[in-house]
């Protein structure tokens, strides 16, 4: 099925370190989402963003809406133990069933 | 407010046998969708249902079947089934509005495992 393009597959940090991520598409979505995934749990939304060029925060994280629709990145500042997990950017179209597509995540390990 | 809930939390079958995965909606929203994350991968859409019809179906084949109640519970039913079906299977709710986007909320999921 039709994945995003998610970079980087993984990433080890120490704490306190910023970390980038980012996800492109070669198709155009209205919406962009990032949720967290910790092991035996489901994903949890972070941040959506509605429209292009928008730069959201929450908290320490910061994400963006490509200009073209097409990518969109997430930062994390200062990171701490609590942030490790799996990463997934989704793009969604208003659509239909404006169904979510995911990237292949990003997992993030930090060590103390 | 409940969060969104999924039973069973793990299952085991066998290649053949049909599976009946169940999934509450978050209160306040209409529509639930099913999604399948494979080992190591992102969840893929299976299928969302809306008003208790099927509104939108990925890329999987008609074994995969589903129903949505009048309290907008859902269910996904898995008939025949494969090796390849072994995975963590998600439900999320969400709010259908006239206009705007529709965020997606998630359940813990279910691992079935396909022996």
């Amino acid at each position: 099925g039709q994945q995003l393009n998610q970079s980087p597959q993984s990433m080890f940090i120490q704490e306190g370190e910023d970390v980038s991520m980012n996800c492109t598409s070669s198709s155009i979505f209205n919406t962009w989402l990032w949720y967290k995934q910790e092991p035996g749990e489901g994903p949890v939304l972070l941040i959506a963003l509605y429209k292009a060029g928008e730069l959201t925060s929450n908290g320490r994280l910061t994400a963006q809406f490509g200009i073209t629709r097409k990518d969109s990145f997430l930062n994390i500042s200062a990171s701490i133990p609590s942030d490790v997990g799996i990463y997934f950017c989704a793009g969604q179209k208003i659509q239909g069933a404006q169904k979510l597509v995911f990237g292949q995540g990003t997992r993030l390990t930090i060590n103390p | 407010e409940t969060g969104v809930t999924q039973s069973p939390t793990h299952l085991i079958k066998t290649r053949g046998q049909q599976v009946t995965l169940r999934c509450s909606s978050q209160s306040g929203h209409n529509t639930v969708s099913w999604y399948q994350q494979a080992l190591g991968q992102g969840p893929q859409f299976i299928f969302q249902y809306y008003r208790e019809e099927e509104n939108g179906r990925g890329n999987f084949p008609p074994r995969f079947s589903g129903l949505q109640f009048p309290n907008y519970s859902s269910e996904l039913n898995v008939n025949a089934l494969e090796l390849d079906d072994s995975a963590l299977y998600l439900c999320a709710s969400s709010l259908v509005r006239t206009s705007g986007n529709n965020e997606q909320f998630f359940g813990p999921g279910t691992r079935l495992t396909v022996l």
